[in-house]
């Protein structure tokens, strides 16, 4: 079974830009999270999508946005892109609520340098 | 919200045992613990799971006492490829809906030397 998939590995942009981030989970995994993982922050919590719909946004501004299509594929967006934002994005997936407490399967994310 | 407390780094030699302990002493009924491996420029994987008392798989242990408030990573006779940053995990449930949410600690840097 081919594990998560997350397109581009790598992603150049500038300030002021906007930038979008693609995530195919596991075959069968309905739910798809995001993370953004920083050096001096760790892994954050950016949001949680299930069944198209979002259940779950961790503390970002709105700049940054999420959506999951009907075959569980899920892409995000950064809008007017800040130095900041550099970062490495990385997408999990797992089968959906109802599992017990959710195993993670993480793609292995896209690196994000805003110049 | 169920937080958890790791060491920040650990050293090791190969060969020998490493225990990673968490705290987590705001734990729910209904969460469990889950560790995480991860290596650097790649996402996190899942190593083990548990909610009380011992669980073991093929790469490590997880110690869970009564009580739930901490449990014990162990790695048996690590390698240099064990070199790598550990996250210690619960749920939350406090979330509209009761749906989980794992959240991610600092983690603890885990070095092996030769």
């Amino acid at each position: 079974k081919a594990g998560v998939t997350q397109t581009p590995r790598y992603l150049i942009k500038t300030r002021g830009q906007q930038v979008t981030l693609s995530c195919s989970p596991i075959s069968g995994h309905r739910s798809v999270s995001w993370y953004q993982q920083t050096p001096g922050q760790g892994l954050q919590f950016l949001f949680e999508y299930f069944s198209e719909t979002q259940r779950n946004k961790g503390n970002f501004p709105g700049r940054f946005s999420g959506r999951q299509f009907s075959n569980s594929r899920s892409e995000m967006n950064v809008s007017t892109l800040e130095l900041g934002d550099s970062a490495l994005y990385l997408c999990a997936s797992s089968l959906g609520p109802g599992q017990g407490n959710e195993k993670l399967f993480f793609g292995s994310g896209t690196q994000l340098s805003v110049l | 919200l169920a937080k958890t407390t790791q060491p920040i780094s650990m050293d090791s030699y190969e060969g020998q045992e490493v225990n990673i302990t968490c705290s987590h002493n705001n734990i729910a009924t209904n969460d469990y613990i889950t560790w995480y491996q991860q290596f650097p420029s790649q996402g996190p994987r899942f190593i083990i799971q548990g909610y009380k008392t011992k669980v073991t798989n093929e790469v490590a242990s997880l110690f869970i006492p009564a009580d739930r408030k901490s449990s014990t990573l162990s790695l048996p006779r690590v390698s240099l490829s064990d070199t790598a940053v550990y996250y210690c995990l619960v749920g939350d449930p406090l979330f509209s809906g009761g749906y989980n949410k794992l959240i991610f600690g600092a983690g603890t840097r885990l070095a092996v030397h030769p």
